[in-house]
C-alpha cells in the first residue's frame, strides 16, 4: 500500500511569488491534515479536511493561504503571495477515520522563500 | 492551552543502553499520544498510539507509557542501537483531530 506522498519534495521561490504544495493521502482515507514547521519551532497544525469539507482551519496563518481538496481525493496548498517567514517543512498526513486512528504523514516538501 | 514538552532535548550514547524519553503535556484532557520518529530529510513514521485509556503500548524494543493524569508519557528504547538515531516526537490530540506536537529529542547512538 503507498503512503502519503507529497510534491513537490523541494521548493525555492523569491518573496512574492505563487508556490501550490501537492498531497496525496493513502488511498481511501477520508481524513487529510495539513502541518508545518518552521525553524526551530514544533510542528503546528494547519487544517483538516473530511473528504472534500475543512473541518478545522484553525491553524492557517493568514488569508495568503488556500487550501482546496476537490473531489475529496488530493488537496492542495497555496501560498500567494509567500513571505519570508512562509519558509519551513509543510507536511501532509491522513487516516481512515477520525478520533482514535492513527494519522500517517508523508515525507514533507521543504519551502525556501528568499 | 495545550502545551508539550519534551526533555532531553538532545540526547547521545553508547549503542546497548536503555534509553528513556521524556513527554509532559499541560492539559491532561487527552484522547490520545502518539510517538513519532523522524530521520533528517524525511517524513514522520509513527511508532505507538497509547489510547487516553490506556497505560502503556509495546512494539519491539519500544515501550511507551502514558500516565494522564500527572500529564507525562515516557518513551523507552530497549538496547539501543546506531539504526535508532533520530529525532523523537510526542503528539496528543484531544476532542479535536488535530495533533499538538512537542519539540522532538534528537537522538544519537554511536556504536
Amino acid at each position: 500500500e503507498a503512503g502519503v506522498t507529497q510534491f513537490p519534495s523541494h521548493s525555492v521561490i523569491e518573496k512574492g511569488q505563487t508556490v501550490t504544495l501537492r498531497c496525496d493521502p493513502i488511498s481511501g482515507h477520508d481524513n487529510l491534515y495539513w502541518y508545518r514547521r518552521v525553524m526551530g519551532k514544533e510542528i503546528k497544525f494547519l487544517l483538516h479536511f473530511v473528504k472534500e469539507s475543512k473541518q478545522d482551519e484553525s491553524g492557517m496563518p493568514n488569508n495568503r493561504f488556500l487550501a482546496e481538496r476537490t473531489g475529496g481525493t488530493y488537496s492542495t496548498l497555496k501560498v500567494q503571495p509567500a513571505e519570508l517567514e512562509d519558509s519551513g517543512v509543510y507536511f501532509c498526513a491522513s487516516s481512515v477515520n477520525r478520533g482514535q486512528e492513527t494519522q500517517y504523514f508523508g515525507p514533507g516538501t521543504r519551502l525556501l522563500v528568499l | 492551552k495545550q502545551e508539550v514538552t519534551q526533555i532531553p532535548a538532545a540526547l547521545s550514547v553508547p549503542e546497548g543502553e536503555n534509553l528513556v524519553l521524556n513527554c509532559s503535556f499541560t492539559d491532561s484532557a487527552i484522547y490520545n499520544l502518539q510517538w513519532f520518529r523522524q530521520d533528517p530529510g524525511k517524513g514522520l513514521t509513527s511508532l505507538l498510539l497509547i489510547q487516553s485509556s490506556q497505560r502503556e503500548q509495546t512494539s519491539g524494543r519500544l515501550n511507551a507509557s502514558l500516565d494522564k493524569s500527572s500529564g507525562r508519557s515516557t518513551l523507552y528504547i530497549a538496547a539501543s542501537q546506531p539504526g535508532d538515531s533520530a529525532t523523537y516526537l510526542c503528539a496528543v490530540r484531544r476532542g479535536t483531530d488535530k495533533l499538538i506536537f512537542g519539540t522532538g529529542t534528537r537522538l544519537q547512538v554511536f556504536p
